[in-house]
Parts: structure tokens; sequence; C-alpha cells
């Protein structure tokens, strides 16, 4: 069965540090979708993806993050200055079309840890 | 804003036993509602989607109602095993034409722990 990948699986890095946190969407999917979970809080959403361009974006995705998708298969998440309050598990989600039912397909996640 | 609760923040109970898992939402007009599992530290495995029309889907032991009007969720798990721990989280989607702006809003989640 199709599943949506992320990579890697446990990021650390340095406050202050750029990290770039990979996923495939399922093949077909057309919209695209992040998420992050703090320890002990809410899974959020961050930001949704469509056609080459930013559909939506919460008050969390600000001038420090990107996404991208360079390559037709893979979406990417950037963050250009980690701070230690970026700390959290990075879910990756894709959707395969407008049609119903809508069922939004996540990855394993990504772990990132800033010290 | 749409807000989703659930409550308790966790659970426990002994093996065998048939449990509900409520969820509320403040904002009724949803597109869909869908029951997620998390085991510590992993990923969210979708359990079952209700769309707004719907009143109830099913998937073996699990069943999961929606009462829109309500702006409630129940999941049912029927003889519960200790495989069951983990913590299931309730998401809903606001309407939409296109899948674009479907993110996804969560509650917190309910820890279930079943004891053997």
């Amino acid at each position: 069965e199709p599943e949506v990948t992320q990579t890697p699986s446990h990021q650390v890095t340095q406050m202050g540090q750029e990290v770039i946190l990979r996923c495939v969407p399922i093949s077909n999917h057309l919209y695209f979708y992040w998420y992050r979970q703090i320890l002990g809080q809410k899974v959020e959403f961050l930001v949704s993806f469509y056609n080459n361009e930013i559909s939506e974006k919460s008050e969390i995705f600000d001038d420090q993050f990107s996404v991208e998708r360079p390559d037709g298969s893979n979406f990417t998440l950037k963050i250009r200055s980690t701070k230690l309050e970026d700390s959290a598990m990075y879910f990756c989600a894709s959707l395969f079309s407008g049609r119903p039912p809508h069922e939004q397909y996540f990855g394993p996640g990504t772990r990132l840890t800033v010290t | 804003k749409q807000e989703v609760t659930q409550i308790p923040a966790a659970l426990s109970v002994p093996e065998g036993e048939n449990l509900v898992l409520n969820c509320s939402f403040t904002d009724s007009a949803i597109y869909n509602l869908q029951w997620f599992r998390q085991d510590p530290g992993k990923g969210l495995t979708s359990l079952l989607l209700i769309q707004s029309s719907q009143r109830e889907q099913t998937s073996g032991r699990l069943n999961a109602s929606l009462d829109k009007s309500s702006g409630r969720s129940t999941l049912y798990i029927a003889a519960s095993q200790p495989g069951d721990s983990a913590t299931y989280l309730c998401a809903v989607r606001p309407p939409s034409t296109t899948g674009a702006n479907s993110k996804l809003t969560f509650g917190k989640g309910i820890t279930l722990s079943v004891r053997p």
C-alpha cells in the first residue's frame, strides 16, 4: 500500500542552524501539508501546498519557515534559523484530490531536537 | 475558531472491556472528522473517517459515530485488548469545495491503557 515517507526520522541541530525536513508524498497525490506536534501538545497545522504554491499557512509559519517541492516527488520544510521552541515532531501529509473522502495520509514524522 | 476537545486525557481499563472515547468540537460546520491512533513517539495512523453527511463508520472492532449538530463524535472500541493501548486523536476538517483548504484541527488525544 502506498505511504508517505519522511527523512530523517530524527534530526538533532544546534540553535540558529538551518534544517531541511524531507517528505515523499504518495505519488498521485496533489495536496501536501506540514503539521507539528510539540511534546505533550496538540498536533498543529503549519502549511498546505497545492499547485506549487502555499494555499494556507498558520500563524506559526513565519518567515523562518519555507516549503518547496523541488523535483515533483519530494516536499520539503526548511527552517532557516532554528530555535529551541522548534523542537517538535513534524508530520507531512498528502491528499489525493478535491474529491471526497478527502482523507489525509500522514507520514511517520521527523523528530527535531534543537539544542 | 474551531476547537476540538477530548476528555478525559487518559483512560485505563481492563482487557475485554467495551469503551467509548469522546470528541467534541465547537463549530458544527465541518466537512469530515477523522480518528487517528498514535503510538508513543510514532506517527499518526488513520482509523476511521466520517463525512459530515454520515452518522457512523465501522472497521473491525472500531465504530465511530458523528452527531454534527451537537458537535460530538465517539469512537467505540469493542472487546479492548492490550494492543489497543495508544493515544487516540480526533481531527475535524472545515467545509471546502476542494482539498486545498482541508487543514485538520486536532484534539489533544486520549491516552488509553488496556490492562491485561
